[in-house]
């Protein structure tokens, strides 16, 4: 089964800062790529996603994703982090298979 | 509303009773996905519905733990004689189409916040 590592389950920046959350994948197969964002006592949101149209994906909020092949890596990155930012952030491969397994989930602290 | 509605928001009950969650899907929506978030172990796949059918439960913890759909719309999660470690957040989550497909994202309610004294 396709499966996802996000290293960091826990990410602190300061407010302005430069977040990135990291995503690798493991599968001979590029799959769909997904990253989903959780706000506390919500269900999770669709931030972006990769569907092979481009590497370089932009989302919801100001965030935004390159898929490496090379680097079987989908990182989430974003130049400025905002206070709002705050949340937990998912990593899930779709396609090919009929469940998801998410990533473990990173927590973005967001310090002022 | 459009999104995902799952009720109740929050259930506290004894240990042993059984508890039933509702699920009500976007419109349309023929995937259905119930999940599990305990804190600090991520999301825990628990079972897949494509229309009223469910060709994966694997996911489901124990034979305590069942779940239906009916008319491809409303799902049920049961779970009977509860124990406290089946305390979680309850996620239902729909999509237009089969994972399978790939392309379509999930849709995700707020969760059931269930608690078990």
């Amino acid at each position: 089964a396709q499966s996802v590592t996000q290293l960091g389950s826990h990410v602190s920046v300061s407010e302005g800062a430069l977040v990135l959350l990291r995503c690798n994948y493991s599968s001979s197969v590029p799959p769909y790529l997904f990253w989903y964002v959780q706000y506390p006592n919500q269900g999770l949101q669709l931030l972006l996603k990769y569907t092979s149209a481009a590497t370089l994906v932009k989302g919801i909020n100001g965030f935004e994703a390159e898929f490496k092949k090379s680097e079987t890596s989908f990182h989430l990155t974003k130049p400025s982090a905002h206070m709002s930012d705050a949340a937990e952030y998912f990593c899930a491969p779709h396609g090919g298979y009929q469940k998801v397994t998410f990533g473990i989930g990173t927590k973005l602290q967001v310090i002022p | 509303g459009a999104g995902v509605s799952q009720s109740p928001s929050n259930k506290v009950t004894e240990k042993g009773k059984d508890v039933e969650l509702r699920c009500d899907p976007i419109s349309g929506h023929t995937a259905l996905y119930w999940y599990r978030q305990s804190l600090g172990q991520g999301l825990e796949f628990l079972i897949y519905f494509q229309g009223n059918s469910a060709p994966d439960k694997s996911g489901l913890p124990s034979d305590r733990f069942s779940a239906e759909r009916t008319g491809g719309s409303v799902s049920t999660l049961t779970i009977q004689r509860t124990q406290q470690e089946d305390s979680a957040v309850y996620l239902c989550a729909s999509s237009l189409a089969p994972l399978r497909a790939g392309s379509q994202p999930q849709h995700f309610g707020d969760g059931t916040r269930l608690s078990i004294l």
